[in-house]
Order: structure tokens, then sequence, then C-alpha cells
């Protein structure tokens, strides 16, 4: 089957970086998403990386190492509103997304 | 303009009970899906449908039944209601070749007492 682990929580100061990782074991994957749910929100996309290496979308990055069966988002220049839950999720071919456990980001002043 | 509803957002019954969810996306997606999410935040698959044809069905009970009318909608309708089915389900969308970017709804909390 698949599975994926993150840190259950995290915590960091505004104006701050913070990364946070998703290690994986899976027997094949197209590639790894990220996911960003503020608390009573729906999940909204953030990023995906099909191939290894680092994908850059404004403030969020996020990498991938098949290698290692890793991948992280990184936040920069943290904000407030930034607080909220993160999930990484892995796609394949069989049309379905396998959500990773969640972080909690809790951002601080 | 709405991407993705669902209704109700908040769903309150008894046990034993069957109840429905709607979900409508009017981003001209052609697969659609449903999501629980338990109480501690863990979101797994239920459901897929691709142009009104299941896909995916997981280990789910037999009391949840998915019906697609058009590619535009899908219910989730749940039937004799137990403890264990209080949760959040999200609808979401995609294209069928892009099934990591997915849009979800808003959510509908179902609290069975």
């Amino acid at each position: 089957g698949q599975s994926l682990e993150q840190p259950s929580e995290v915590t960091a100061v505004e104006g701050a970086i913070v990364q946070i990782n998703c290690t994986y074991q899976t027997s094949g994957f197209y590639g790894l998403s990220w996911y960003q749910q503020h608390d009573g929100g729906a999940p909204t996309f953030l990023s995906y990386n099909a191939l290894d290496g680092l994908e850059e979308t404004g403030r969020f990055s996020s990498f991938l190492s098949r290698s290692d069966s890793y991948g992280y988002l990184l936040l920069q220049e943290l904000q407030m509103k930034d607080s909220a839950s993160y999930f990484c999720a892995l796609g394949g071919a069989t049309n379905k997304l396998i959500f990773g456990t969640g972080t909690l980001l809790a951002v601080q002043p | 303009d709405t991407a993705v509803s669902q209704t109700p957002k908040y769903l309150v019954t008894q046990m034993g009970n069957d109840k429905s969810i709607k979900c409508e996306q009017n981003l001209g997606h052609d697969t659609m899906y449903w999501y629980k999410q338990d109480s501690k935040k863990f979101l797994k698959i239920m459901f897929s449908y691709n142009n009104k044809e299941l896909i995916i069905n997981e280990t789910v009970p037999n009391r949840f039944s998915p019906k697609s009318p058009d590619k535009a909608h899908l219910n989730l309708h749940i039937n004799s209601l137990e403890l264990g089915d209080s949760a959040v389900y999200f609808c979401a969308s995609s294209q069928v070749q892009e099934t990591d970017t997915q849009y979800f709804g808003p959510g509908t909390r179902l609290t069975v007492l």
C-alpha cells in the first residue's frame, strides 16, 4: 500500500522560513502534491512535483526526491494567514490522491 | 462564482436515519470525488466518478451510495447512519488527466447523535 508521514505540528515566527517534510512509501506514483487547509475550511491546492527538484510558486516552494522517497514544502516570509494544516499527497495511475497525515503550522507574531 | 458547492454545510441527525449530501461543480471537470475527513483531520478518498461512471470505490460500507446524474453533480446518500459516520465530507473535482490538482467543496459536517 501507500503511506505518507508528516510531522504533526510545526511552529515558526512571522517573517521566518519553515520547511514541512513528507516521507512516503509507495510502489509507484506520478507526483507529489501539497494542499493547505485552514481550520474549518476546505483543502486548497498549493503545488505539484512530477519530477525531482524544486518547484517555486511565489512564497511557496515544493521539493521532491524520488530516490529518497522524500519531499518538502518550503514557506518563506511567513505570514499569520499561513497558519493552517498542510497535507502532502501522492497521485498515481489509479486516479486518486492518497493524503499524508497532515502538519499543523502555527505562525507566531 | 462558486466552483464546487455542497449542501448542506451542516447535518445533525439521529442514529439510524438516512441522509443525502449534494455536490455540484461548475468548472467543467469530468472527474468528481468524495472524501471523508475524521476528527484527527485524516483525509481519505471514498469514491471517484469519471463522466458519471464509478472508477474508485474504496473500502466503504455499502450503506454509502454515491450517485452521479451528470458529470457536474455527485451526490452521496448514507443509509442507517452510525455514530462512526460523524465526520466532515468533502466533494472535489478535477480533470481526469490532472487528478493531482483537485478543487474541493466547502465540506459538510455530519454529526450523528
